[in-house]
């Protein structure tokens, strides 16, 4: 079936280092690609998207390039703040019903 | 603009309680809604989706059930809690023919002890 892998966490990061979160995904079409963010004690927000092979979406300074030769969506930022301390969710879409998503990441950005 | 509405925010029950948890959206005809789990430590499960009013699909057996008894309402139940229910529980909208992903609530931590 259709599913999200992205890489395990927690990821511990000092400010103003890069971030990359890996996900891959598996679709027997050609899915629309999500991440989105869980700050402390709150729902998912939309970060950003793609639907497209060689789409880049890109929001608050994150970036993510969807790759169809690779099957992959990772999300990349160059200098994070501790505001970004959150758990970040890829997520695919092959249709309106359903979004699949990965196991998250928990990112914590140190000052 | 499209706004959605989830409560409560925090609930702690008793085990065998019942349990109503009530999401609304606003500004949009006919959505998609969805309810979805995150147990402690672990991803999100899609627990049921709706796509018209008293149409639910359930993904999961379990303790819970859904209804949608309008248009933009979707309401959460369980008739007796299970210790194993406790977790985050979100909504979620999305509209067909705009594959643009969803837009969530503010979920509902709920805690049974």
């Amino acid at each position: 079936g259709d599913s999200v892998t992205q890489m395990e966490g927690p990821v511990t990061l000092s400010e103003e280092a890069f971030l990359t979160i890996n996900c891959t995904y598996t679709a027997t079409g050609y899915p629309s690609l999500f991440w989105y963010v869980q700050y402390p004690g709150e729902g998912l927000q939309l970060l950003l998207k793609a639907t497209k092979a060689d789409d880049k979406g890109s929001n608050k300074g994150f970036e993510a390039t969807y790759r169809k030769e690779t099957t992959s969506f990772h999300l990349e930022k160059g200098s994070v703040q501790v505001s970004d301390s959150a758990v970040y969710f890829c997520a695919l879409s092959l249709n309106d019903y359903k979004l699949s998503f990965g196991a998250g990441t928990t990112v914590t950005v140190r000052a | 603009s499209q706004t959605i509405h989830q409560w409560p925010a925090t609930l702690v029950q008793p085990v065998g309680s019942p349990l109503s948890l009530e999401c609304t959206v606003e500004g949009t005809s006919n959505p998609n809604l969805y309810w979805y789990r995150q147990a402690a430590g672990r991803g999100l499960q899609l627990l049921f989706y709706s796509v018209g009013i008293g149409q639910i699909s359930s993904e999961v057996p379990q303790n819970l059930s859904a209804s949608r008894p309008q248009d933009r309402q979707f309401i959460l139940s369980s008739k007796k809690l299970l210790l194993s229910d406790s977790g985050f529980y979100l909504c979620a909208w999305s509209v067909w023919g705009e594959n643009y992903g969803y837009t969530f609530g503010s979920g509902t931590r709920l805690t049974v002890v």
